[in-house]
């Protein structure tokens, strides 16, 4: 069974539209974030929720808007998708701040708007 | 703010040691870890080092950290193919990871 699982695996979509990436972690952690990684690799966070409740977020625009249903998922939706928006973006889970044991992560979702 | 740095790239060959460094900023940080990326695939952890440490080894990996200089290094002995990827050097306090831009090891055979 996959860990932390994200749906789709690619997503290509037009500028404009409007597009939803789904997490889902079967580890009981409580908290879940959303991570962006751009084309030179580097990662940025953009959320993160721990018992449902919004903890982290990041400068990012409120084209993005996450929600959590219930701590085992942390979904994505993204309004009038721009260029820019092309990464990939991950999931990750952790119990707490994930000291000591660190994050789990998805495999990835990436995202390419022409 | 927080920062991590690491150099970019690092070659090997096979056989021999790659040691991967990074710098960090944030001098309350309590943990350190590291992460391996493989193409097309998320982070796994590796390894990871409580602050009041000077060294970890697990297997292959050697974590060496100095506080006072705010550096942290991995060690991987014996360096294979399969270890070619990107390593991240990560420090967290609290609920907030902050990444370096990862180090791409290319292992030459």
């Amino acid at each position: 069974d996959t860990a932390v699982s994200q749906t789709p695996k690619y997503l290509v979509t037009q500028m404009g539209n409007d597009k939803s990436i789904k997490c889902e972690q079967n580890l009981g952690h409580d908290t879940m974030y959303w991570y962006k990684q751009d084309s030179k690799k580097f990662l940025k966070i953009m959320f993160s929720y721990n018992n449902k409740e919004l903890i982290i977020n990041e400068t990012v625009p409120n084209r993005f808007s996450p929600k959590s249903p219930d701590k085992a998922h942390l979904n994505l939706h993204i309004n009038s998708l721009e260029l820019g928006d092309s990464a990939v973006y991950f999931c990750a889970s952790s119990q707490g701040g994930g000291e000591g044991y660190g994050y789990t992560f998805g495999s990835g979702t990436r995202l390419t708007v022409v | 703010g927080e920062d991590v740095e690491q150099s970019l790239f690092l070659s090997v060959r096979e056989g021999d040691s790659s040691v991967i460094n990074c710098t960090y900023t944030d001098s309350s940080s309590t943990y350190l870890y590291w992460y391996k990326q493989e193409p097309g695939a998320g982070l796994q952890l590796l390894t990871y080092i409580f602050s009041n440490m000077d060294m970890k080894q697990d297997q292959r990996l050697t974590v060496l950290l100095n506080k006072k200089d705010k550096h942290l290094s991995l060690r991987i002995a014996d360096t294979q193919t399969g270890d070619s990827a990107i390593y991240f050097c990560a420090e967290s306090g609290g609920f907030k990871t902050i990444f370096g831009a990862g180090t791409r090891l290319f292992v030459k055979a």
